[in-house]
């Protein structure tokens, strides 16, 4: 079964340190990978996505991702961490072009930056 | 950039009755719009796939009678939960392609359903 793993159910980081919120999966083919950031009560906002290319892709608000194919990866980081960076982060993916464009989630990671 | 607008933010209903839950694309034309459900402190389950003009398609375990999913317009899919119960309490959230061949969605603000 495809699956996306978050194994860190929180993170938590001191302002101004690196960060970095783990995502592995399990899908077959070359999966389209996403990262969304929901703040309390809100949707889900647009990080970054890898589809193809470069490894490290650079997103929003100074995050960027590592695809590392071979260990089915693709972690979040940041190098310097802000407290407004404290929110929910999920992990997404979307399997190869077969006519579907569904979205499997992980279960979400909690960022909490302390000052 | 492309905005998706969902409303109402939060309702609170009474059980038995029904609620409407609308998410519109404003910048842009949505062909196909999802449903997603997500409980507390967890990840995002999708309920259906809304297609502008045809039957939405359903996830497997999700009753459809009980959720009635409308994407009259290409601008405008609707949830309507009827005979809504307590455990339907939830936080409702949609989601649009903005453009073909854009792998990314835009997700809408979400929804807040209490049931009481």
């Amino acid at each position: 079964a495809q699956s996306v793993a978050q194994p860190e159910d929180q993170v938590n980081v001191a302002e101004g340190n690196p960060l970095t919120v783990k995502c592995t999966y399990s899908v077959s083919g070359n999966p389209y990978l996403f990262w969304y950031v929901q703040y309390p009560n809100r949707g889900l906002q647009f990080l970054l996505k890898y589809i193809t290319g470069d490894n490290l892709v650079k997103g929003s608000y100074g995050f960027e991702a590592e695809f590392n194919k071979s260990q089915t990866s693709f972690h979040l980081k940041k190098p310097s961490a802000l407290v407004s960076d404290s929110a929910l982060y999920f992990c997404a993916v979307r399997p190869p072009a077969s006519g579907t464009y569904k979205y499997i989630f992980g279960t979400g990671t909690r960022l909490k930056v302390l000052a | 950039g492309a905005v998706v607008s969902q409303h109402p933010s939060w309702v609170i209903c009474k059980s038995g009755t029904s609620v409407k839950i609308e998410c519109r694309s404003l910048d842009f034309q949505a062909t196909t719009m999802f449903w997603y459900r997500q409980f507390p402190k967890q990840s995002l389950m999708l309920m259906a796939t809304s297609n502008e003009g045809s039957k939405a398609t359903y996830e497997q375990g999700v009753e459809k009678d009980k959720f009635l999913i409308n994407h009259a317009s290409l601008t405008l899919s609707t949830l309507t939960v009827t005979s809504a119960h307590p455990e339907d309490s939830s936080f409702y959230i949609c989601s649009a392609r903005d453009r073909p061949g854009n792998y990314g969605y835009t997700f809408g603000s979400g929804t807040r359903l209490t049931v009481v």
